[in-house]
C-alpha cells in the first residue's frame, strides 16, 4: 500500500518569503500525486494535481510542484507567500492501477504566515 | 457552481448512541468517497461507492456502514459511537469515467464535525 510523509509539520514565514514543503511517498508503480489546501474552517481544495508528462505542474494561487521519480518527491513550491496562504497543506497519492482511487494523504503541514 | 453538501454540520452525541451523517454530491458525479479526519491528523479514507455500490473499503470500522441511494446521495451510519470517533467526517464526490485508472478529481464537502461525550 502507498503512503505519504510530510516532513514539515509546521513552517512559520514572513510575507514574501519563498516556500518548499517537501512530500515523499512510497510505492514502486504509477502514481497519481496532488496537493489539497485547507484553510481554517474550511474544507480541503485541490492546489494542483501531477498525472503524466510535464514533472513541474502548475496550479492556482501561484504554486507550483515538482515530481521528481527517482527520488519519490513531489514538494510544492511557491516563490512569495502571503497571509492568506495561511492554512495546512496535505499532500496525497492515489495509485490508479491497483483500482483503488480514494486519497492517501500525508499527515499535513500547517503553514503559519506572518504579515 | 454547486458544491457537494454535508449535512449536519455538526453534531453531538453520548457514547454508544447512532449517528447518521447526509453527503449530497455535485449534480452528475457518480462516485463518493468517506474520509475521517481526527483531532490533527490527516483524512483516513472510510468508505466510497460508484453508480449506489460499494467500489472500496478502507479503515471503516464494522460499527459503521453506509449506502448510496438512487439520487447518488450518501449516509454514513454510525452505531455504538465510541470517544474515539470523534472527528471531522468528510465526503467527496467525483465523476468516474467508468474503470480505467484515470483520476477524476475529488471534490471535497465542509465537513461534519461529531463530537462524541
Amino acid at each position: 500500500a502507498q503512503s505519504v510523509s510530510q516532513h514539515n509539520h509546521h513552517v512559520i514565514l514572513s510575507e514574501a518569503a519563498s516556500l518548499e514543503l517537501g512530500c515523499n511517498y512510497s510505492y514502486g508503480g504509477t502514481v497519481n500525486l496532488f496537493w489539497y489546501v485547507q484553510y481554517p474552517g474550511q474544507h480541503l481544495q485541490l492546489l494542483l494535481k501531477y498525472f503524466s508528462g510535464d514533472p513541474l505542474v502548475k496550479g492556482i494561487k501561484g504554486f507550483e510542484a515538482e515530481f521528481i521519480k527517482s527520488k519519490f518527491s513531489f514538494n510544492l513550491r511557491k516563490p512569495s507567500v502571503q497571509w492568506s496562504d495561511t492554512a495546512e497543506y496535505f499532500c496525497a497519492v492515489t495509485a490508479p492501477n491497483t483500482g483503488r482511487r480514494a486519497l492517501t494523504f500525508g499527515s499535513g503541514t500547517r503553514l503559519q504566515v506572518q504579515p | 457552481a454547486a458544491g457537494v453538501i454535508q449535512s449536519p454540520r455538526h453534531l453531538i452525541k453520548e457514547k454508544r448512541e447512532t449517528a447518521t451523517l447526509k453527503c449530497y454530491p455535485i449534480p452528475r458525479h457518480d462516485t463518493v468517497y468517506w474520509y475521517q479526519q481526527g483531532p490533527g491528523q490527516d483524512p483516513q479514507f472510510l468508505i466510497s461507492f460508484y453508480e449506489k455500490m460499494q467500489s472500496d473499503k478502507g479503515s471503516i470500522p464494522d460499527r459503521f456502514s453506509a449506502q448510496q441511494f438512487s439520487d447518488y446521495h450518501s449516509e454514513l451510519n454510525m452505531s455504538s459511537l465510541e470517544l474515539g470517533d470523534s472527528a471531522l467526517y468528510f465526503c467527496a464526490s467525483s465523476k468516474s469515467e467508468g474503470s480505467s485508472g484515470d483520476y477524476n478529481e475529488q471534490f471535497f464537502g465542509p465537513g461534519t464535525r461529531l463530537t462524541v461525550l
